[in-house]
């Protein structure tokens, strides 16, 4: 069973860079047809998808934080990281990892997020 | 960038009722359409992917239908235990969430 365990400061001050990490468990990160996300949720409102990283190493990222998001991955460690950068209030949410799970063959695609951490708050204050 | 809508916002039925949940994409997606549950304070759940196809271990009175721009997403009898928040996901592109759709036992 795959499991996925948030990690990071629950605090961080505006204008610095949050910084998280996801440890994977009861699977290798950089096996099979998946790549690994993160998703963050602001209190009370909906699920905003930050980016990814496939086990390639290559990377998405939404246009709207693309600017001051990295995603990198740990393969030795069997983990994934998140830098958001000049953070501000509006950055404060729970942040969720994620596996995403897809498939890509004679034209049928299919691409779910099967697997999710428990989610860790961050809050950006001074 | 494709923007996805739900309607309604939010619902209150009794239990044993039929409650569909809409969502509409801006542009034609196909069936790359996903929908999650989310209790208060947990992760999402997976319940449908594909637009139509039931995750394993999904009970059978969720299910989802659609193509394009309109989909629908239907729990033939609401259970109490179905109280959660349902998002739709598209994922044409780079992922997207629908706003949400919070159910309510009446």
């Amino acid at each position: 069973q795959v499991q996925l365990q948030e990690s990071g400061p629950g605090l961080v001050k505006p204008s610095q860079t949050l910084s998280l990490t996801c440890t994977v468990s009861g699977g290798s990160i950089s096996s099979g047809s998946y790549y690994w996300s993160w998703i963050r949720q602001p209190a009370g409102k909906g699920l905003e998808w930050i980016g990814r990283i496939y086990t390639s190493g290559s990377t998405n990222y939404n246009p709207s934080l693309k600017s001051r998001v990295t995603i990198s991955v740990d393969t030795s460690k069997n983990q994934f990281s998140l830098k958001l950068s000049s953070v501000t209030a509006a950055d404060t949410a729970v942040y969720y990892c994620a596996r995403g799970n897809y498939y890509d063959s004679s034209g049928y695609y299919l691409d779910y997020f099967d697997y999710w951490g428990q989610g860790t708050l961050v809050t950006v204050s001074s | 960038d494709i923007q996805m809508t739900q309607s309604p916002s939010s619902l209150s039925a009794s239990v044993g009722d039929r409650v569909t949940i809409t969502c509409q994409a801006s542009q034609d997606i196909s069936n790359y359409l996903n929908w999650y549950q989310q209790k208060p304070g947990k992760a999402p759940k997976l319940l449908i992917y594909d637009a139509s196809n039931l995750e394993t271990g999904v009970p059978s009175r969720f299910s989802g239908s659609g193509s394009g721009t309109d989909f629908t997403f239907t729990i033939s009898s609401l259970q109490p235990e179905d109280i959660a928040t349902y998002y739709c996901q598209q994922y044409d592109n780079l992922p997207g969430f629908g706003p949400g759709t919070k159910v309510d036992i009446k």
